[in-house]
């Protein structure tokens, strides 16, 4: 597609039940990242991938949390047990590569704002 | 710990000039990145900057200092549509972007 896609956009649930949030990245990029970003602070690093290496999960904020890339394209972030702490807004971003020198732009979806009620 | 600091909210008039400081203390600098991002939309581009010095792109530029660990996002010309959060981050040694919470720009008529 000609931009990051997002679905779906706006996600209410109950506490405890899971969500899957999905992400659909610019034809050929080959890096993908999962932000979170809460009311008032900086966006929050959750997960990268790059390629067909193991992704980045350092910033994944408990076990609940988990994502996957299928085929090098399309992702998904799952949320199990939901919280109410985990009402955000989460944002997906592509890239061309994971950066070496350049500016290695990162290009965002709309995000999903997930309430947790 | 890292840290991206900038105002939470500026405001400007229609036509005037704003400029937008960002400070940063992070773990190595690899290029500092501006966003832009309206209510409910998703964070676009606006400039990068690695080396010290002031990057023109139309009406924004963007400057840094990397011994000051600073850099400001200038808007000229201001209009209705400039109404948006600016969203500062640094790349640090590891590749990855750290970000402050952005400043919203509130433009006045």
């Amino acid at each position: 597609g000609a931009g990051v896609s997002q679905s779906p956009s706006n996600k209410v649930t109950e506490k405890g039940k899971d969500v899957e949030l999905r992400c659909d990245p610019i034809s050929g990029h080959t890096a993908l990242y999962w932000y979170r970003q809460s009311l008032g602070q900086g966006l929050e690093f959750l997960i990268y991938f790059q390629g067909n290496s193991a992704p980045d999960k350092s910033g994944l904020p408990s076990d609940r949390f988990s994502a996957e890339r299928t085929g090098g394209s399309v992702s998904t972030l799952t949320i199990q047990r939901t919280q109410q702490e985990d009402s955000a807004v989460y944002l997906c971003a592509s890239s061309t590569a994971l950066v070496s020198r350049g500016k290695n732009i990162q290009y965002f979806g709309a995000g999903t704002r997930l309430s947790v009620l | 710990g890292q840290n991206i600091d900038q105002p939470t909210e500026m405001t400007a008039t229609e036509g005037a000039i704003v400029q937008i400081n960002c400070t940063y203390q992070t773990s190595g600098f690899n290029g500092l990145f501006w966003y832009q991002q309206h209510a409910g939309e998703a964070p676009t581009f606006l400039s990068y900057n690695v080396l010290d010095g002031l990057e023109e792109k139309g009406r924004f530029s963007s400057f840094l200092s990397r011994s000051k660990g600073y850099s400001y996002l200038l808007l000229k010309e201001l209009q209705m549509k400039d109404s948006a959060s600016y969203l500062c981050a640094v790349r640090d040694s590891n590749y990855q972007l750290i970000w402050g919470a952005g400043t919203k720009l509130i433009i006045k008529p």
